[in-house]
């Protein structure tokens, strides 16, 4: 199956500071979910991207879906150390196609 | 309240022995979905469940079995087959055919001694 090429694997940052990362694919997508996870927990969603260029926010999370359609990114403004975690994007095919497929992760450690 | 729920949290099994997994939803959902996690890796699917008594394979089956007797539960066998079983297991389910939307259970950590 099919796995995201999700950038940087993991991101070390001051407490207070802005946090990017992003996804791409070699196919294309119409749906785009972030999700975290926290340590021995189940993923949790955090955002979902329906539309090319969309743009949407969740507090401080904004995310986009890519205009190519192969791509997402997901910006956290102003880190707290609860926002430590791991960060997954998905991505859904065509219309139809059932299954989700997911980037490998980004590893997030806040220092206070 | 609604949600996904998988029991045991934790599970330990001797090599050899046959172990199931549980997954219950009240969300009404018609999709569910079995993942295995690895350390420092993605999310890969086992089976998945689109309605009652139908279930298809996923990118790494061997070693499983799923079934789908009920609306509401998607229970994962893992069997002695399975050559790694030592992974943490994720239910998921979607409202259908409609979304693309999926909402995670909690997890089971399964270690083989």
């Amino acid at each position: 199956g099919q796995q995201l090429n999700q950038s940087p694997q993991s991101m070390f940052i001051q407490e207070g500071e802005d946090v990017s990362m992003n996804c791409t694919s070699s196919s294309i997508f119409n749906t785009w979910l972030w999700y975290k996870q926290d340590p021995g927990e189940g993923p949790v969603l955090l955002i979902a991207l329906y539309k090319a260029g969309e743009l949407t926010s969740n507090g401080r999370l904004t995310a986009q879906f890519g205009i190519t359609r192969k791509d997402s990114f997901l910006n956290i403004s102003a880190s707290i150390p609860s926002d430590v975690g791991i960060y997954f994007c998905a991505g859904q095919g065509p219309a139809g196609a059932n299954n989700l497929f997911f980037g490998t992760g980004t590893r997030l450690t806040v220092i206070p | 309240d609604g949600g996904i729920t998988q029991s045991p949290k934790y599970l330990f099994r001797k090599e050899g022995q046959n172990v199931t997994l549980s997954c219950e939803q009240n969300l009404n959902h018609d999709a569910m979905y079995w993942y295995r996690q690895d350390p420092g890796q993605g999310l890969r699917l086992i089976y998945y469940s689109q309605i009652v008594n139908d279930f298809q394979k996923g990118d790494i089956a061997e070693g499983y079995s799923v079934s789908r007797e009920k609306k509401e539960s998607f229970p994962l066998t893992v069997t002695s087959a399975q050559k790694n079983p030592t992974a943490f297991y994720l239910c998921a389910s979607k409202a259908g055919t409609g979304s693309n939307t999926q909402y995670f259970g909690p997890g089971t950590r399964l270690t083989v001694l």
